[in-house]
Protein backbone atom coordinates (compact mmCIF):
# COMPACT_ATOMS: atom_id res chain seq x y z
CA UNK A 1 0.00 0.00 0.00
CA UNK A 2 1.13 3.40 -0.72
CA UNK A 3 2.21 5.52 2.19
CA UNK A 4 3.68 9.10 3.09
CA UNK A 5 5.11 10.05 5.96
CA UNK A 6 6.00 13.82 7.55
CA UNK A 7 7.73 13.29 10.54
CA UNK A 8 7.52 17.06 11.67
CA UNK A 9 4.70 18.26 12.83
CA UNK A 10 5.86 21.54 12.82
CA UNK A 11 9.37 23.19 12.17
CA UNK A 12 10.48 26.80 13.15
CA UNK A 13 13.17 28.79 11.26
CA UNK A 14 14.67 32.06 11.36
CA UNK A 15 13.86 34.16 8.34
CA UNK A 16 16.91 34.06 6.06
CA UNK A 17 17.93 30.79 7.11
CA UNK A 18 17.79 27.37 5.15
CA UNK A 19 14.98 25.71 5.85
CA UNK A 20 13.95 21.82 5.18
CA UNK A 21 10.54 19.64 6.01
CA UNK A 22 10.93 16.11 5.41
CA UNK A 23 9.10 13.65 3.35
CA UNK A 24 9.14 10.00 3.18
CA UNK A 25 7.31 7.08 1.39
CA UNK A 26 6.33 4.11 0.12
CA UNK A 27 5.22 2.81 -3.15
CA UNK A 28 5.33 0.26 -5.19
CA UNK A 29 7.13 1.08 -8.40
CA UNK A 30 8.34 4.22 -9.06
CA UNK A 31 6.86 7.37 -7.67
CA UNK A 32 5.11 10.46 -8.50
CA UNK A 33 6.25 12.70 -5.47
CA UNK A 34 4.41 16.44 -4.84
CA UNK A 35 4.58 18.92 -2.73
CA UNK A 36 1.63 21.68 -1.75
CA UNK A 37 1.38 24.19 -0.24
CA UNK A 38 -1.59 25.75 1.93
CA UNK A 39 -1.91 29.29 3.57
CA UNK A 40 -4.24 30.03 5.78
CA UNK A 41 -7.76 30.03 4.91
CA UNK A 42 -7.27 28.64 1.48
CA UNK A 43 -7.00 25.78 -0.55
CA UNK A 44 -4.18 24.01 -1.68
CA UNK A 45 -1.27 25.38 -4.32
CA UNK A 46 0.99 23.14 -6.01
CA UNK A 47 4.53 23.65 -5.80
CA UNK A 48 6.08 20.94 -7.72
CA UNK A 49 6.32 17.71 -8.42
CA UNK A 50 9.08 14.96 -9.44
CA UNK A 51 8.06 12.49 -12.11
CA UNK A 52 11.41 11.04 -14.07
CA UNK A 53 14.78 12.67 -14.55
CA UNK A 54 16.94 15.09 -12.17
CA UNK A 55 16.18 14.35 -9.09
CA UNK A 56 16.39 17.49 -8.57
CA UNK A 57 13.15 19.82 -8.57
CA UNK A 58 12.98 23.67 -8.19
CA UNK A 59 9.42 24.72 -7.76
CA UNK A 60 7.67 28.27 -7.38
CA UNK A 61 8.50 30.58 -4.92
CA UNK A 62 12.23 29.61 -4.43
CA UNK A 63 11.51 25.71 -3.21
CA UNK A 64 13.01 22.79 -4.38
CA UNK A 65 12.91 18.79 -3.34
CA UNK A 66 15.55 16.63 -3.62
CA UNK A 67 14.36 13.03 -5.23
CA UNK A 68 16.57 10.32 -3.08
CA UNK A 69 15.68 6.77 -4.01
CA UNK A 70 17.30 4.88 -1.62
CA UNK A 71 16.25 6.58 1.29
CA UNK A 72 12.56 6.94 -0.45
CA UNK A 73 12.50 10.10 0.72
CA UNK A 74 11.59 13.77 -1.36
CA UNK A 75 12.45 16.50 0.87
CA UNK A 76 11.68 20.12 0.78
CA UNK A 77 14.12 23.06 0.64
CA UNK A 78 14.50 26.71 0.55
CA UNK A 79 17.74 27.91 0.66
CA UNK A 80 16.70 31.39 2.49
CA UNK A 81 13.24 31.44 4.14
CA UNK A 82 10.86 34.57 4.20
CA UNK A 83 8.30 35.09 6.78
CA UNK A 84 5.92 34.51 3.98
CA UNK A 85 6.82 31.41 3.55
CA UNK A 86 4.73 30.24 7.00
CA UNK A 87 1.94 27.80 5.92
CA UNK A 88 1.04 24.35 6.16
CA UNK A 89 2.71 21.90 3.38
CA UNK A 90 1.53 18.90 2.60
CA UNK A 91 3.66 15.98 0.88
CA UNK A 92 1.97 13.39 -1.46
CA UNK A 93 2.54 10.42 -3.67
CA UNK A 94 1.14 8.34 -6.56
CA UNK A 95 2.61 5.55 -8.77
CA UNK A 96 2.38 4.36 -12.42
CA UNK A 97 1.27 1.66 -10.88
CA UNK A 98 -1.38 2.84 -8.82
CA UNK A 99 -2.72 5.90 -10.53
CA UNK A 100 -6.12 6.14 -9.03
CA UNK A 101 -5.40 7.91 -5.69
CA UNK A 102 -3.09 11.13 -4.75
CA UNK A 103 -1.97 9.70 -0.89
CA UNK A 104 -1.23 13.15 1.09
CA UNK A 105 0.63 12.88 4.50
CA UNK A 106 -0.66 14.64 7.92
CA UNK A 107 1.10 18.10 6.64
CA UNK A 108 4.43 20.34 8.55
CA UNK A 109 3.32 23.85 9.88
CA UNK A 110 6.10 25.85 9.00
CA UNK A 111 6.99 28.89 10.97
CA UNK A 112 9.46 31.74 10.33
CA UNK A 113 10.10 33.97 12.59
CA UNK A 114 11.71 37.47 11.77
CA UNK B 1 -4.85 29.87 -14.81
CA UNK B 2 -7.55 26.96 -13.65
CA UNK B 3 -10.07 27.92 -11.29
CA UNK B 4 -11.63 25.50 -9.40
CA UNK B 5 -14.82 27.28 -7.11
CA UNK B 6 -16.65 25.68 -4.12
CA UNK B 7 -20.51 27.17 -2.98
CA UNK B 8 -19.71 28.04 0.09
CA UNK B 9 -16.49 29.03 2.25
CA UNK B 10 -18.45 28.23 5.65
CA UNK B 11 -21.64 26.57 6.11
CA UNK B 12 -23.83 25.39 9.40
CA UNK B 13 -26.23 22.83 9.07
CA UNK B 14 -27.75 20.67 11.74
CA UNK B 15 -27.53 16.66 12.70
CA UNK B 16 -29.79 14.93 10.35
CA UNK B 17 -30.68 17.62 7.46
CA UNK B 18 -29.42 16.87 3.54
CA UNK B 19 -26.01 19.04 2.46
CA UNK B 20 -25.28 19.57 -1.14
CA UNK B 21 -21.58 20.73 -1.84
CA UNK B 22 -20.78 22.61 -5.21
CA UNK B 23 -17.78 22.11 -6.93
CA UNK B 24 -17.24 24.07 -10.28
CA UNK B 25 -13.85 24.08 -12.56
CA UNK B 26 -13.48 25.90 -15.38
CA UNK B 27 -10.12 24.14 -17.71
CA UNK B 28 -11.95 20.81 -19.25
CA UNK B 29 -10.75 18.64 -16.52
CA UNK B 30 -11.72 15.25 -16.77
CA UNK B 31 -10.82 14.22 -12.81
CA UNK B 32 -12.08 15.48 -9.99
CA UNK B 33 -12.12 15.02 -6.67
CA UNK B 34 -13.59 15.20 -3.09
CA UNK B 35 -11.60 15.53 0.35
CA UNK B 36 -11.85 16.07 3.59
CA UNK B 37 -8.79 17.88 5.95
CA UNK B 38 -8.81 17.48 9.71
CA UNK B 39 -6.18 18.69 11.76
CA UNK B 40 -3.44 15.60 12.20
CA UNK B 41 -4.89 13.52 9.81
CA UNK B 42 -3.97 15.51 6.65
CA UNK B 43 -6.22 15.18 3.65
CA UNK B 44 -8.67 12.07 2.85
CA UNK B 45 -9.89 11.06 0.11
CA UNK B 46 -13.68 10.44 0.27
CA UNK B 47 -15.01 10.09 -3.85
CA UNK B 48 -13.03 10.94 -7.32
CA UNK B 49 -14.90 10.98 -10.88
CA UNK B 50 -12.64 10.24 -14.02
CA UNK B 51 -15.58 11.31 -16.11
CA UNK B 52 -19.12 12.50 -16.78
CA UNK B 53 -22.06 10.64 -14.46
CA UNK B 54 -18.80 8.25 -13.86
CA UNK B 55 -17.72 7.97 -9.35
CA UNK B 56 -15.37 5.68 -7.76
CA UNK B 57 -15.10 5.47 -3.76
CA UNK B 58 -12.07 6.46 -2.16
CA UNK B 59 -10.71 6.20 1.60
CA UNK B 60 -13.29 7.17 3.30
CA UNK B 61 -16.97 7.23 1.50
CA UNK B 62 -19.24 6.31 4.23
CA UNK B 63 -21.87 9.17 4.56
CA UNK B 64 -21.50 10.93 1.44
CA UNK B 65 -22.63 10.05 -1.76
CA UNK B 66 -21.10 12.37 -5.03
CA UNK B 67 -22.82 13.25 -8.69
CA UNK B 68 -20.99 14.60 -11.59
CA UNK B 69 -24.16 15.47 -14.12
CA UNK B 70 -21.48 17.71 -16.20
CA UNK B 71 -17.73 17.55 -16.57
CA UNK B 72 -17.06 20.90 -14.82
CA UNK B 73 -19.58 20.02 -12.06
CA UNK B 74 -18.72 17.71 -9.13
CA UNK B 75 -21.28 17.48 -5.97
CA UNK B 76 -20.34 16.26 -2.63
CA UNK B 77 -24.30 15.36 -0.95
CA UNK B 78 -24.26 14.58 2.87
CA UNK B 79 -27.28 12.28 2.95
CA UNK B 80 -27.78 12.90 7.16
CA UNK B 81 -25.12 15.47 8.14
CA UNK B 82 -23.72 14.33 11.60
CA UNK B 83 -21.70 15.75 13.88
CA UNK B 84 -18.50 13.51 12.76
CA UNK B 85 -18.91 15.13 9.56
CA UNK B 86 -17.93 18.58 10.96
CA UNK B 87 -14.92 19.30 8.67
CA UNK B 88 -12.73 21.20 5.96
CA UNK B 89 -13.64 19.74 2.36
CA UNK B 90 -11.33 20.48 -0.52
CA UNK B 91 -12.92 19.69 -3.63
CA UNK B 92 -10.02 19.47 -6.65
CA UNK B 93 -9.53 18.68 -10.24
CA UNK B 94 -6.47 17.29 -12.41
CA UNK B 95 -6.26 17.14 -15.88
CA UNK B 96 -7.11 13.31 -16.66
CA UNK B 97 -6.68 10.01 -15.67
CA UNK B 98 -2.68 9.83 -15.45
CA UNK B 99 -1.44 10.92 -11.92
CA UNK B 100 1.55 12.58 -13.34
CA UNK B 101 -0.81 16.29 -13.24
CA UNK B 102 -1.01 17.72 -10.29
CA UNK B 103 -4.28 18.85 -8.91
CA UNK B 104 -5.79 21.84 -8.59
CA UNK B 105 -8.11 22.94 -5.47
CA UNK B 106 -10.60 25.01 -4.28
CA UNK B 107 -10.91 27.36 -1.46
CA UNK B 108 -12.35 24.60 0.37
CA UNK B 109 -15.84 24.84 2.80
CA UNK B 110 -15.61 24.60 6.60
CA UNK B 111 -18.86 22.64 7.22
CA UNK B 112 -19.95 22.74 10.77
CA UNK B 113 -22.74 20.33 11.65
CA UNK B 114 -24.36 20.69 15.41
Amino acid sequence: AQSVAQPEDQVNVAEGNPLTVKCTYSVSGNPYLFWYVQYPNRGLQFLLKYITGDNLVKGSYGFEAEFNKSQTSFHLKKPSALVSDSALYFCAVSSRHNTDKLIFGTGTRLQVFP
Amino acid sequence: DVKVTQSSRYLVKRTGEKVFLECVQDMDHENMFWYRQDPGLGLRLIYFSYDVKMKEKGDIPEGYSVSREKKERFSLILESASTNQTSMYLCASSRDRVLAYEQYFGPGTRLTVT
